[in-house]
């Protein structure tokens, strides 16, 4: 079946633009995780939903950055006012969770690739 | 806190030779454990788990037991292939849902 697809795969915007990327998790998947991922590190959290709700935002470094999930499907992560330093690849994962127990395993989609110029 | 140690890399091999890359990890209660794989051009894919203690992940030849004594999630494969070319992530789910990641470790398996 389908995997976990992200658009775009690359996006290159200006210092100070706003970008939105998005997420198509797995059909099914009741989980949504968002990561970064910076050059030769491994990938941070940012934030995870179950359902429509953010079950943790802890990750998001800052309020320029803000993510939604409507219809418990595709998700959205928004960034305002980009700076150089959000470049890096923005990941999304899913998995079914059928409970919060940190067993399931998460899905990933091949990122996006952002760049601030 | 939860963190995730891994042997730095790059780590270069010849064919057939034996694999290990160290995971170390810091956490309270009990996590589950993961290794991640990502071949060059390719997203992240699972490559092996487990979920409790003295469990043993397996897949295409690697393995990792999980030892709560030593906190280590240590990866091996008895003998790589030049298709095993990667970067390799362990990483760690504490209940919380979020997963940390070590900050990787390179394979380059030369013929």
């Amino acid at each position: 079946g389908a995997g976990v697809s992200q658009t775009p795969s690359n996006k290159v915007t200006e210092k100070g633009k706003y970008v939105e990327l998005r997420c198509d998790p797995i059909s099914g998947h009741t989980a949504l995780y968002w990561y970064r991922q910076s050059l030769g590190q491994g990938p941070e959290f940012l934030i995870y939903f179950q359902g429509t709700g953010a079950a943790d935002d802890s990750g998001l470094p800052n309020d320029r950055f803000f993510a939604v999930r409507p219809e418990g499907s595709v998700s959205t992560l928004k960034i305002q006012r980009t700076e150089r330093g959000d470049s890096a690849v923005y990941l999304c994962a899913s998995s079914y969770n059928r409970g919060a127990t940190g067993a399931d395993t998460q899905y990933f989609g091949p990122g996006t690739r952002l760049t601030v110029l | 806190g939860n963190s995730v140690t891994q042997m730095e890399g790059p780590v270069t091999l010849s064919e057939e030779a034996f694999l290990t890359i160290n995971c170390t990890y810091t956490a309270t209660g009990y996590p589950s454990l993961f290794w991640y794989v990502q071949y060059p051009g390719e997203g992240l894919q699972l490559l092996l788990k487990a979920t409790k203690a003295d469990d043993k992940g397996s897949n295409k030849g690697f393995e990792a037991t999980y030892r709560k004594e030593t906190t280590s999630f240590h990866l091996e494969k008895g003998s790589v292939q030049v298709s095993d070319s990667a970067v390799y992530f362990c990483a760690l789910n504490n209940q919380g849902g979020k997963l940390i990641f070590g900050q990787g470790t390179e394979l380059s398996v030369k013929p």
